[in-house]
């Protein structure tokens, strides 16, 4: 009954430095999000897709790259990460679109870029 | 100005206490509307949806005024256990937008 995962939940980077959070989910939804969440801020779309092969930008894409090879993942990478990349981030999924559907979250991932 | 927007709180109440939550949003394209709660350190879950009629789940009431855009949650009879951070989600037919959350402390 794993619903949204997501790894890894920790990471601290440094400036510069590259990485990539994976996102799996076992409901067979045909739509994920990411999202970023900063205090006082709410959460932010950054990219999201509607089905595999697919991906969209959302609020706040600069910075970052997705990926939907397999209908079941959703990658979110950061080529060079920044400061201001410090955030939580979350994975999300849902069988409707948009606003139709209950959204699934994962539980989150906090990265620190120092 | 924010598409959703929500007073932070904090709202520290007691036991047994009613508590309201009001959102706005600015987006009068926005189609559908709901409430989520975010316990500390962990995901969303959704609470309820928001009807045009209004709804309620138990001692949850959620109203929605499309004329003023603007949504509400009414808690009746606080649990320590409803303590969580509230957030209020509209669907402006693109994607969802959030509110920052409101933070509710229910105290014995």
């Amino acid at each position: 009954n794993a619903g949204v995962t997501q790894t890894p939940k920790f990471r601290v980077l440094k400036t510069g430095q590259s990485m990539t959070l994976l996102c799996a989910q076992d409901m067979n939804h045909e739509y994920m999000y990411w999202y970023r969440q900063d205090p006082g801020m709410g959460l932010r779309l950054i990219h999201y897709s509607v089905g595999e092969g697919t991906t969209a930008k959302g609020e706040v894409p600069d910075g970052y790259n997705v990926s939907r090879l397999k209908k079941q993942n959703f990658l979110l990478g950061l080529e060079s990460a920044a400061p201001s990349q410090t955030s939580v981030y979350f994975c999300a999924s849902s069988y409707l679109s948009g606003g139709a559907g209950e959204l699934f979250f994962g539980e989150g991932s906090r990265l620190t870029v120092l | 100005r924010k598409e959703v927007e929500q007073d932070p709180g904090p709202f520290n109440v007691p036991e047994g206490a009613t508590v309201a939550f009001n959102c706005t949003y600015s987006n009068s394209a926005s189609q559908s509307f709901f409430w989520y709660r975010q316990d500390c350190r962990k995901e969303p879950k959704l609470l309820m949806s928001v009807y045009s009629s209004g709804n309620e789940d138990g001692r949850f009431t959620a109203q929605l005024n499309r004329a003023s855009q603007y949504i509400s949650l009414l808690i009746r009879d606080s649990k320590l256990s409803d303590s969580a951070t509230y957030l209020c989600v509209v669907n402006n037919a693109r994607d969802m937008r959030f509110g920052a959350g409101t933070r509710l402390t229910v105290k014995p």
